[in-house]
């Protein structure tokens, strides 16, 4: 089956760099997503990485997939007050034939001054 | 255009009342989701349409729960007999078929008292 797993919270300074952290199972998955949930609104793509890749950047965002562990990681560099949400990483894969994403539970990220 | 929409924003609702939610894509995606998000938790898959094929409706946590969807357009999903455990934030999402990004609306937070 699958399963998605993230710590709960992640506190950072300011301008410094923030690695949200997450686990899958699922050995099919084919994309890997970060979203980003800022509170009273829905959920806002950050950015994906399709399973063949190792790595990849956008402006402030990295992305790093270490397929054999199953592990993810989000590094958001220049980290910013308004930065602060929860963030889901994400799988999609087409076991059972479907084409739905399997959401961890979220890391909530608190930006301090 | 608009993005995704969803009504009502909030419902309150007495247990064992039936509720229906609406959830309206973006023109032109074929591909609709419904999620639940509870308090604290991950999204969770619920049901999947994709333009005339038969709904996944893998997710679905019991036959209280339904939706329908007219062509590639509105969607509704119903609650029957709501329970207490049924309270969470329901969100749906469009895509553009074999496009990875789904579209988020805002969510319906229904509370069942």
């Amino acid at each position: 089956g699958e399963d998605v797993e993230q710590s709960l919270f992640l506190s950072v300074r300011e301008g410094d760099s923030s690695v949200i952290n997450c686990t899958y199972t699922d050995s099919s998955s084919t994309y890997l997503y970060w979203y980003k949930q800022e509170p009273g609104a829905g959920l806002q793509l950050l950015t994906y990485i399709f399973s063949n890749m190792d790595m990849k950047q956008d402006q402030r965002l990295t992305v790093l997939l270490n397929k054999k562990d199953k592990h993810l990681s989000l590094r958001i560099a220049d980290t910013q007050t308004g930065d602060s949400a929860i963030y889901f990483c994400a799988e999609r894969s087409f076991t059972g034939g479907g084409n739905k994403l399997t959401f961890g539970t979220g890391t909530q990220l608190k930006v301090e001054l | 255009g608009a993005g995704v929409s969803q009504s009502p924003s909030n419902k309150v609702t007495e247990k064992g009342k039936d509720v229906e939610l609406r959830c309206d894509p973006i023109s032109g995606h074929t591909a609709l989701y419904w999620y639940r998000q509870r308090l604290g938790q991950g999204l969770e898959f619920l049901i999947y349409f994709q333009g005339n094929s038969a709904p996944d409706k893998s997710g679905l946590p019991s036959d209280r729960f339904s939706a329908e969807r007219t062509g590639e357009s509105v969607s509704t999903l119903t609650i029957q007999r709501t329970q207490q455990e049924d309270s969470a934030v329901y969100l749906c999402a469009s895509s553009l078929p074999g496009v990875n990004e789904q579209f988020f609306g805002p969510g319906t937070r229904l509370t069942v008292l």
